[in-house]
This record gives structure tokens, C-alpha cells and sequence, in this order.
């Protein structure tokens, strides 16, 4: 059974830093991109960075390009997301999601953590 | 950037009812359209890729159609468990976006 535990949330003050984390299980997790999804309060979901099998390559929206950085440990089946300057508008849930690209052509999200909180206030 | 606009963003409807869910895309996407179920506690999770696709476990009452820039969501008879949010995401191209949900209520 795929699982994804998420971690490493909590409370930051604005323009500081917070490391998540996401621990994978029941799939070889060496061949598979991953990525990070988050939510913001009552909002919908904005797709947050992808990293490739390797982590050679990683993908970013403008929103968090420059301040996050996603990376993974395949030793360990463990992803992450570094979240530097952080600001108000990065308050949301974070998620960790299996990411079928370079699996397949038909690209999505086959599977999802619980989701970890992170509330960036002074 | 692509944006995704669904329609309706609340939705009631009772058991057993058919519903269909819009999401129209503001270029173009290839069929690269996926749907995405969330329960109130916050459990996601896909249920059709590549605008057709049953995503495997996902009961055959849900199908996906649509072309271009307009695709729909569609369940055939309404269960209990199937009242929740519904995401239309394109990956067309990067950035991957999402619309901005539907809620399907009881009414």
C-alpha cells in the first residue's frame, strides 16, 4: 500500500525558513517524480514544485521560484520542500503527491499524503 | 499561465441524482485534464486522468469527458460518500493549474 507521511509543519514567522518533509512507503520510490501541492485556508490547491527521479530537474511556479527548494533522498524514500523567506501567503496546507510524470504521457497526481499545516504569522 | 474556471462552484444534489461538473480551460489543453476528489477531511485523491481515464479503484459511476478547452466531470448516480470537493487540474503545461473547485453538497 502507497503511503505518504507528511511532517515538519507548524508555526514561522514571516521571512523565515521551515523544511518539510515527506516519508514514502510501498512503492519504489527511486522511480517516481514527486511533488508538493498545497492549499491555502478555505482555497483551492496550487501546485508547489516536482522533482524528477533523479532530482536533476525540478519544476517551480513563479509564486515560490527562487524561495522554495524540493529535493529528495531515494536512500531514505523521502522527499522535501526548503521554504526560505517565507511570506503570509504561503499559510496553507502542504500535501506530498506521487507525480506519474516520466512514468507515463497522461500526467497527474496518483496519490497524496494527509496534507501537513503551515502558518507563516508574527 | 493556463487558468481552469469550473462550473458550478456549489452544486446540491440529492442521492441517486446524475451531476456534471464544468471545467473550461483558458487555452487549449490536448485532453491533458485530470479530476481530483477532496473529503472534508481533507483526503484527496484522483479520479480520472487524461480527461477519460478511470483512475484505477474509482467506482465506474464517475466518467470524464471533453476536448479542447472544455471537459466535464460526470457521476452517473449520486452514493453518500461522493458528496465532497471536486478539482479539475490541466497538464498541458507548466505551471500545473488547478480550477477553482466545486462542492457537491446534499441538498
Amino acid at each position: 500500500e502507497v503511503q505518504l507521511v507528511e511532517s515538519g509543519g507548524g508555526l514561522v514567522q514571516p521571512g523565515r525558513s521551515l523544511k518539510l518533509s515527506c516519508a514514502a512507503s510501498g512503492f519504489t520510490f527511486s522511480n517516481y517524480y514527486m511533488a508538493w501541492v498545497r492549499q491555502a485556508p478555505k482555497k483551492g490547491l496550487e501546485w508547489v514544485a516536482t522533482i524528477s527521479t533523479s532530482g536533476s530537474r525540478t519544476y517551480y511556479p513563479d509564486s515560490v521560484k527562487g524561495r522554495f527548494t524540493i529535493s529528495r533522498d531515494n536512500a531514505k524514500s523521502s522527499l522535501y520542500l526548503q521554504m526560505n523567506s517565507l511570506k503570509s501567503e504561503d499559510t496553507a496546507t502542504y500535501y506530498c503527491a506521487r507525480d506519474t510524470m516520466g512514468i507515463t504521457t497522461a500526467y497527474y497526481f496518483d496519490y497524496w499524503g494527509q496534507g501537513v499545516m503551515v502558518t507563516v504569522s508574527s | 499561465d493556463i487558468q481552469m474556471t469550473q462550473s458550478p462552484s456549489s452544486l446540491p444534489a440529492s442521492l441517486g441524482e446524475r451531476v456534471t461538473i464544468s471545467c473550461r480551460a483558458s487555452q487549449g489543453i490536448s485532453n491533458n485534464l485530470n479530476w481530483y476528489q477532496q473529503k472534508p477531511d481533507g483526503t484527496i485523491k484522483p479520479l480520472i486522468y487524461y480527461t477519460s481515464n478511470l483512475q484505477s479503484g474509482v467506482p465506474s459511476r464517475f466518467s470524464g469527458s471533453g476536448s479542447g478547452t472544455d471537459y466535464s466531470l460526470t457521476i452517473s448516480s449520486l452514493e453518500p460518500e461522493d458528496f465532497a470537493m471536486y478539482y479539475c487540474q490541466q497538464d498541458a503545461s507548466f505551471p500545473r493549474t488547478f480550477g477553482g473547485g466545486t462542492k457537491l453538497e446534499l441538498k
